[in-house]
């Protein structure tokens, strides 16, 4: 089976700018979700998406979404790009979720604010 | 509130000797617990878990970590360790509240394994 598969790898941006970051997860895997990881703040959880449907989201601003299709594919939008926002997106997939699921990390984006 | 600390950020071992990582939690209920790998410019692999049931866990890679109740705890281990175990390791931590199991990472610790 394909691993999860994450588009563009590295990204340049500059502040002010809005960016749009793909995750393909796993085949049969219908649980998508996304997490920043940073040097300073570790790996913090941005939101879970579920048939199509946001369960659960993180303490991010309203700056950040995300939206899942009906091929489960996911992606996640961060609009008027700040400095700080400089991380590496992962996103993660499952089967259906209920706590105890393994979870499956994508390589990752870069994404480089300047 | 849950949260995950791994009180060391690095850990110096040599090669062949036995390695351990620690990972303490505080939670209200009874937790999941996962261990994950980090390799540079990779994502996170899964190790192993703590659902329910033994104690001790095996996981991939020769690893194996034990969920202690008392010291809430669940630190990561490996009998004799390889320089390619050299990586970042985070420990996490899932609680149900409200049907909602978002998970809390730790803060990783980078293993160094020397020749």
């Amino acid at each position: 089976k394909a691993g999860v598969t994450q588009t563009p790898r590295y990204l340049i941006k500059t502040r002010g700018q809005q960016v749009t970051l793909s995750c393909s997860p796993i085949s049969g895997h219908r649980s998508v979700s996304w997490y920043q990881q940073t040097p300073g703040q570790g790996l913090q959880f941005l939101f879970e998406y579920f048939s199509e449907t946001q369960r659960n989201k993180g303490n991010f601003p309203g700056r950040f979404s995300g939206r899942q299709f009906s091929n489960s594919r996911s992606e996640m939008n961060v609009s008027t790009l700040e400095l700080g926002d400089s991380a590496l997106y992962l996103c993660a997939s499952s089967i259906p979720p209920d706590g105890q699921e393994t979870q499956y990390f994508g390589p990752g984006t870069r994404l480089l604010v300047l | 509130a849950q949260s995950v600390a791994q009180p060391e950020d690095q850990v110096n071992v040599a090669e062949g000797n036995p390695l351990t990582v620690k990972c303490t939690y505080s939670v209200s209920g009874n937790p999941y617990l996962f261990w994950y790998v980090q390799y540079p410019n990779r994502g996170l692999q899964f190790l192993l878990k703590y659902i329910t049931g033994d104690n001790l866990v095996k996981g991939s890679y020769g690893f194996e970590a034990e969920f202690n109740k008392s010291q809430t705890s669940f630190h990561l281990k490996k009998p004799s360790a390889l320089v390619s175990d050299s990586a970042l390791y985070f420990c996490a931590v899932r609680v149900p509240s409200g049907g909602s199991y978002i998970p809390t990472f730790g803060r990783g610790t980078s293993l160094i394994v020397h020749p």
